[in-house]
């Protein structure tokens, strides 16, 4: 099955400062890649999301890029806030209806203000 | 916006018992899933359901587990004689369609199993 790998498990940054999250997977035939933001507590949320034909998409401070050969996508978030302070969690979903969307293991973003 | 929900929001249950977590997806969603999420630790998939047939499950998902669609629009998940390692939040999710679509999750069902 796909397994899927996040670093790092905690970043600390400055307010202001960007944060990068990086994931690898294994399935080649993976094709939805879904960023999630878990604040304490609550559901995950969709933060953004790329697809296997698209390289890179931006939605205001929020960015994501995708290497298909590499197998691997980051999550770029500038200018950061103290309210970006979350858990994210990248996951994967293969190609078919059935496949479920795969986690990774997540990682705890501190905005330091 | 249409959303996922889930009740309870927190169960707490004695070992043994049965447990039953509701969820309704969002109304034109045709994939149905749950998740749960131990304390401090990722998300992990349990069931998806589509068609009115369980379509996959992990490996989490044993003789103990069982889902549902009763009706038109609520789908359960059952866990027929709990344990303390059940204690997670279970989140239900839907999407409108399989692969590629997005997927939306409820706000969870918290349960302590004593």
């Amino acid at each position: 099955g796909e397994n899927v790998e996040q670093h790092p498990s905690t970043l600390s940054v400055q307010e202001g400062d960007s944060a990068v999250i990086k994931c690898t997977y294994s399935d080649s035939a993976s094709n939805y890649f879904p960023w999630y933001k878990q604040e304490l507590g609550k559901r995950p949320q969709l933060i953004i999301d790329i697809r296997s034909n698209v390289g890179e998409k931006k939605d205001q401070r929020i960015a994501v890029t995708l290497n298909k050969t590499a197998k691997h996508f980051s999550l770029h978030i500038t200018e950061t806030q103290p309210e970006d302070s979350a858990v994210y969690f990248c996951a994967v979903l293969g190609p078919s209806g059935n496949t479920p969307l795969v986690f990774g293991k997540g990682t705890r973003l501190s905005v330091i203000a | 916006e249409p959303e996922v929900t889930q009740t309870p929001s927190h169960q707490v249950t004695q070992m043994g018992q049965e447990v039953i977590l509701r969820c309704v997806p969002i109304s034109n969603h045709l994939y149905f899933y749950w998740y749960r999420q131990i304390l401090g630790q990722k998300v992990e998939f349990l069931v998806s359901f589509y068609n009115n047939e369980i379509s996959e499950k992990s490996e989490i998902f044993d003789d103990q587990f069982s889902v549902e669609r009763p009706d038109g629009s609520n789908f359960t998940l059952k866990i027929r004689s709990t344990k303390l390692e059940d204690s997670a939040m279970y989140f239900c999710a839907s999407s409108e369609q399989g692969s590629g679509n997005t997927i939306y999750f409820g706000e969870g069902s918290w349960l302590t199993v004593v």
